[in-house]
C-alpha cells in the first residue's frame, strides 16, 4: 500500500546544532503536512505545503516541498530544548482525505 | 471550541473484556479519523468517516475492532474481546474537508490491556 517513510528515525543533537528531517511518499501528494508530537502529547498541526517546489518559513523552521510533490523536508537552525519531540509528516492518500502519517523522526536536544 | 474530546484518558482492562472509546470532534468539522500509536507501528490510521460515512476502514485491524458515528458530534471506537497486543494510545481526530485537511488531535486514550 501506500507509504510515507521519514529519516532518520531518531535524531540527537547539541542545542544550538541544526536539524533535518526528510519525508517520502511511495506516491504523488496532493500537499504535505507536518506535524509536532511532545513527548506524552498529541500530534499538532504545523504547517501545510501544496506547490511543488514550495518553501515556507516559521521562524527558526523552513519546509519544502519537492517539485515532484512525493517528498519534503523539515529543517530546524539552532535547535532550542523547546524542540524536543517527534516531527511527523502526513499526506493525503488513497484519495478523498485520508491522511497517512510518515513513521516520526524523534529529535532530542542536549545542553 | 474545546477542541477534540476523547475519554476516559486512560483505561485498563482485562484481556477479554469490552472497550469502549469516545470521541467528540470538533463542531463544524466534517472528517473524523481514529489512530492508534504504539512504539513498534507508530501513528497507524485504523478508521476514517467522511459526514458521519464511514469511508475506509481497511486500517482496522480485525472484527474485534468496530467504530460507529451515529451522528456529527460523536464517535465511538469499540474492542471487544480486547486483548494485550490492542494496549497502544488511541487517538482521534477531525477536521475541515476545505480550505485544508489539517487534522485537530484529541488528547488521547492510553488502553492497557492485562
Amino acid at each position: 500500500g501506500q507509504q510515507v517513510m521519514q529519516i532518520p528515525q531518531y535524531q540527537h543533537v547539541q542545542e544550538g546544532e541544526d536539524f533535518t528531517t526528510y519525508c517520502n511518499s511511495s506516491t504523488t501528494l496532493s500537499n504535505i503536512q507536518w506535524y509536532k508530537q511532545r513527548p506524552g502529547g498529541h500530534p499538532v498541526f504545523l504547517i501545510q505545503l501544496v506547490k511543488s517546489g514550495e518553501v515556507k518559513k516559521q521562524k527558526r523552521l523552513t519546509f519544502q516541498f519537492g517539485e515532484a510533490k512525493k517528498n519534503s523536508s523539515l529543517h530546524i537552525t539552532a535547535t532550542q530544548t523547546t524542540d524536543v519531540g517527534t516531527y511527523f509528516c502526513a499526506g493525503p492518500t488513497g484519495g478523498g482525505n485520508k491522511l497517512t502519517f510518515g513513521t516520526g523522526t524523534q529529535l532530542k536536544v542536549e545542553l | 471550541d474545546a477542541g477534540v474530546i476523547q475519554s476516559p484518558r486512560h483505561e485498563v482492562t482485562e484481556m477479554g473484556q469490552e472497550v469502549t472509546l469516545r470521541c467528540k470532534p470538533i463542531s463544524g468539522h466534517n472528517s473524523l479519523f481514529w489512530y492508534r500509536q504504539t512504539m513498534m507501528r507508530g501513528l497507524e490510521l485504523l478508521i476514517y468517516f467522511n459526514n458521519n460515512v464511514p469511508i475506509d476502514d481497511s486500517g482496522m485491524p480485525e472484527d474485534r475492532f468496530s467504530a460507529k458515528m451515529p451522528n456529527a458530534s460523536f464517535s465511538t471506537l469499540k474492542i471487544q474481546p480486547s486483548e494485550p497486543r490492542d494496549s497502544a494510545v488511541y487517538f482521534c481526530a477531525s477536521s475541515h474537508r476545505v480550505p485544508t485537511t489539517e487534522a485537530f488531535f484529541g488528547q488521547g486514550t492510553r488502553l492497557t490491556v492485562v
